[in-house]
């Protein structure tokens, strides 16, 4: 399965964006981007997916380089709240018959948020 | 729309006892994955349910074991339970899309089950 790439931790000031990058350089044509978020004492929490255009949401925007081998997860205003480790990963075909394969996490990213 | 629902949330086992934790998947989502989580290995895929059938298996020994029943809620199961067990053991739950798109496939994920073994 193709691995992603993240910096170990990122701080951010309250209120001001925070862009999260992701290195994914053996992507394949049919994986899909997903980030997805983990606060502390609870299960990971979807955020956003993408498979080649940019993505927006309420939580945040995903911007994916046209090559596809990177993408960054833009959280446009941090709060306190957004404090958590990241997450991107490939998600691409299930293995077989109504598998819709598994998530592989990384070690994800963890954000800091200074108020 | 109710959540993912784990329970118990919190419990404590000895070695060589053997554990079972139950998951209520969101109302129509009809697949369901276990993970565990441990502060060395991080996340990892167990299992993946769908129509009562294990579709998709991770890297566990067959003590660790799951089925689904045919209101779609899972239960895992861990058997003669050793310290290296214990761990967060999460849920998640999907509406499948078809395998072409699957890729897209998003997941809910319960709070947790948090499983120590003394």
């Amino acid at each position: 399965d193709a691995k992603t790439t993240q910096p170990n931790s990122m701080e951010s000031n309250e209120e001001e964006p925070v862009h999260l990058p992701c290195n994914h350089s053996t992507i394949s044509g049919t994986d899909y981007i997903h980030w997805y978020r983990q606060l502390p004492s609870q299960g990971p929490e979807y955020v956003i997916h993408g498979l080649t255009s940019n993505v927006n949401n309420r939580m945040a925007s995903l911007a994916i380089a046209e090559d596809r081998k990177s993408s960054t997860l833009i959280l446009h205003r941090a709060t306190l709240r957004d404090a958590a480790v990241y997450y991107c990963i490939l998600r691409g075909y299930g293995n077989y018959g109504g598998s819709q394969g598994n998530l592989i996490f990384g070690k994800g990213t963890k954000l800091s948020v200074k108020p | 729309k109710a959540g993912v629902t784990q329970t118990p949330r919190y419990l404590i086992k000895t070695r060589g006892q053997q554990v079972t934790l139950s998951c209520s998947p969101i109302s129509g989502h009809r697949s369901v994955s276990w993970y565990q989580q441990t502060p060395g290995q991080g996340l990892q895929f167990l299992f993946e349910y769908f129509s009562e059938t294990q579709r998709n298996k991770g890297n566990f020994p067959g003590r660790f074991s799951g089925r689904q029943f045919s209101n779609s809620r899972s239960e895992m199961n861990v058997s003669t339970l050793e310290l290296g067990d214990s761990a967060l053991y999460l849920c998640a739950s999907s509406d499948p899309l078809g395998q072409v798109n699957s890729g897209a496939n998003v997941l809910t994920f319960g709070a947790g089950s948090r499983l120590t073994v003394l």
